[in-house]
């Protein structure tokens, strides 16, 4: 059974430009937890996906933005890039989060 | 309010020796306690889960923790260190009755290394 599939891998862009991630979940998980690791800063939650609705976001700018499409797959959505939005992004998936989440390898984003 | 405390940043160990990662928690209910491992460029795999079944959690590779409410502990343990071992420790907090509302408390981490 596949894991949770986080793209691109790596991505580079500049100051004020838009960043787009991408997640798929674990085959049947409806929900998906979006994370951003900086350097330093530790796991900070960013966003909660159930069932396409946006369920909780965590303490970030409106410039971070997402969805979540019908088949359960998420979209992460940075604006105006800034340089301290550079940090491992993290997309995990559950089915109920008691039972744990499943994290992808993440998408290492690189703002210049 | 719920918060997850890992008592040290680092951790050094010689391979073949115990490993023990201290984790103290704060939650209003009744908890559920998650180790997470994340190896450098990687994402985190779950090491271990407590869910109010068995205190003593046995994990993959070895890991082993126990949650003691009286002490709001729930350290990870391993008989022996391997190279492998080597390694972000994470761990997380997920509160119940919490009305739904869903979302882990990671500790800051902790950094295991394993010396030959």
């Amino acid at each position: 059974e596949a894991g949770v599939t986080q793209s691109p891998t790596h991505l580079i862009k500049t100051r004020g430009q838009q960043a787009t991630l991408r997640c798929s979940p674990i085959s049947g998980h409806t929900s998906v937890y979006w994370y951003q690791q900086a350097l330093g800063l530790g796991l900070q939650f960013l966003l909660w996906y159930d069932e396409g609705e946006e369920r909780n976001r965590g303490n970030f700018p409106p410039r971070f933005s997402g969805r979540q499409f019908p088949n359960y797959s998420s979209e992460l959505n940075v604006n105006a890039l800034e340089l301290e939005d550079s940090a491992l992004y993290l997309c995990a998936s559950s089915l109920e989060p008691s039972r744990g989440l499943f994290f992808g390898e993440g998408s290492r984003l690189t703002v210049l | 309010a719920q918060s997850v405390t890992q008592l040290d940043s680092h951790v050094s160990v010689s391979e073949g020796t115990p490993v023990l990662l201290r984790c103290n928690y704060s939650s209003s209910y009744s908890p559920s306690l998650f180790w997470y491992v994340q190896h450098p460029n990687k994402g985190l795999q779950l090491l271990l889960k407590y869910t109010s079944a068995a205190t003593l959690v046995k994990g993959i590779n070895g890991f082993e923790a126990e949650f003691k409410k009286s002490e709001t502990s729930f350290h990870l343990t391993k008989p022996s260190a391997h190279m492998s071992d080597a390694a972000e420790y994470f761990c997380v907090v997920s509160p119940h009755g919490s009305g739904g509302y869903n979302k882990l408390i990671f500790g800051a981490g902790t950094r295991l290394a394993v010396h030959p």
